[in-house]
Formats: structure tokens, sequence, C-alpha cells
């Protein structure tokens, strides 16, 4: 089942800060996110696999609930570079597929 | 090193014809997917092989669509009879699988398939 992802856009402002909130129906055994730029392909961010862990990536990090069955990307102080669309994935039970989210549009305007 | 390789990278066909994808993924990753993507919508994930067998094919959108792959590296997407809804770009990812599941995927640049 695809995990639901809010906001499905956010326009920013360079500097700004945002959140991404990714959350499933199934229980989350790990969550992966990635950023795919207009007209290329998907690049790997990071992965959480513990409740509760945070991961970073520049000014980018993760944290993931298990109980709550969801994860949040942060992004700190947005750049331009920032700019594309984020999915987060996870796993389906027995790990014999992988699900992806519908995306959301992140735009960082100057 | 080289990364994920796929060919051919656009591809027009006719309706009907059919065509074949290649995805090449980088040396040593035992796992291989195949995704999906429509224009402007998310990654609809087809088919996964770890090493040469495809566990579940239940993503697979048709039973014109088969994929296999050999010698545990590279892997052939086919799409049969293609129909219109068929068009979209088709990207193929690799990883490692390490003992607590998938790790990060690395895509290759996609094929896009535009049936006329």
């Amino acid at each position: 089942q695809q995990p639901v992802q809010s906001p499905q856009a956010v326009i920013l402002r360079e500097g700004e800060d945002a959140v991404i909130n990714c959350s499933s129906s199934k229980a989350l055994y790990s969550v992966h996110w990635y950023r795919q730029k207009h007209g290329e392909a998907p690049v790997f961010l990071m992965i959480l696999l513990k409740g509760g862990e945070q991961k970073g990536h520049d000014k980018i990090s993760a944290s993931f609930n298990e109980k709550k069955q969801q994860s949040s990307l942060y992004l700190t102080a947005s750049q331009l570079s920032y700019s594309g669309t984020y999915f987060c994935g996870t796993p389906g039970l027995g790990g014999q597929n992988f699900v992806f989210g519908p995306g959301t549009r992140l735009s960082v305007l100057p | 090193g080289a990364g994920v390789s796929q060919s051919p990278s656009n591809k027009v066909t006719e309706k009907g014809k059919d065509v074949e994808l290649r995805c090449d993924p980088i040396s040593g990753h035992t796992a291989l997917y195949w995704y999906r993507q429509s224009l402007g919508q998310g990654l609809e994930f087809l088919i996964y092989f770890q090493g040469n067998s495809a566990p579940d094919k239940s993503g697979l959108p048709s039973d014109r669509f088969s994929a296999e792959r050999t010698g545990g590296s590279v892997s052939t997407l086919t799409i049969q009879r293609t129909q219109q809804e068929d068009s979209a770009v088709y990207l193929c990812a690799s990883s490692y699988r390490s003992g607590r599941g998938p790790s990060e995927q690395y895509f290759g640049p996609g094929t896009r398939l535009t049936v006329t």
C-alpha cells in the first residue's frame, strides 16, 4: 500500500525551512527518501532504519516514528538546489517489492 | 565507478509492436528494480530481482509485461503488443541488499517510451 505524503507541493524562498511528511497505514520497517529533479532520475538522500532515528544530509535531516508509522523530512535554510520532487519509499512485507509515496514538489525561489 | 545504465534512452514504437528495454546495474549489486513513471506522476513499482530470481511479479501491469535477469547482472524488460498507455519513462535501479533490508537504490537515467 502506497505511503501518503503531505503537502503535495510547497513553495519557499531561499533560506526558509520546510517539512515533508510521509505516513503509512501499514507498519514501516524502514523509510527511504529520494529527490528527483525535473528530467532527471531520483537520487538517494537517506534511509531511516530504527524508530526515532534521525539522519542528516547537509541541511536536510529526517526522523522516523515507528509507532506513528510516519517519517518527516526537514529542509533547513533551503537553497535553490533543493528544488525538486521528494519521494518517501518503503519496502513491502518480506522486502519483495518497494513502494514510493506520490511525491512532494518543492520549489525554492530566489 | 560506472553507474546504472539503460538502453535505449528513447524509444518510439507503433502500437502493437514489442519492445525490449535493457538495464545494466552497478557491478556487485544483487538487487535490481524496475519502475514506471508516467509524465508528472510518481514511481510505480514493477518488479524486483534478487540475483536472477523475481519473487514477486504482481507489480507488472499486465501479462504483456515480462522481465528477466541473467547472470545476476543485466536485466531486460519486455513489453509485448504495446499500447498507448504504456508510454512512460521506465527506470531501473540497483542496490546492495543488507541483512537489514534494501539499501539505497541507484537509478539509471531511464528509457523514455512513446507508443504512437
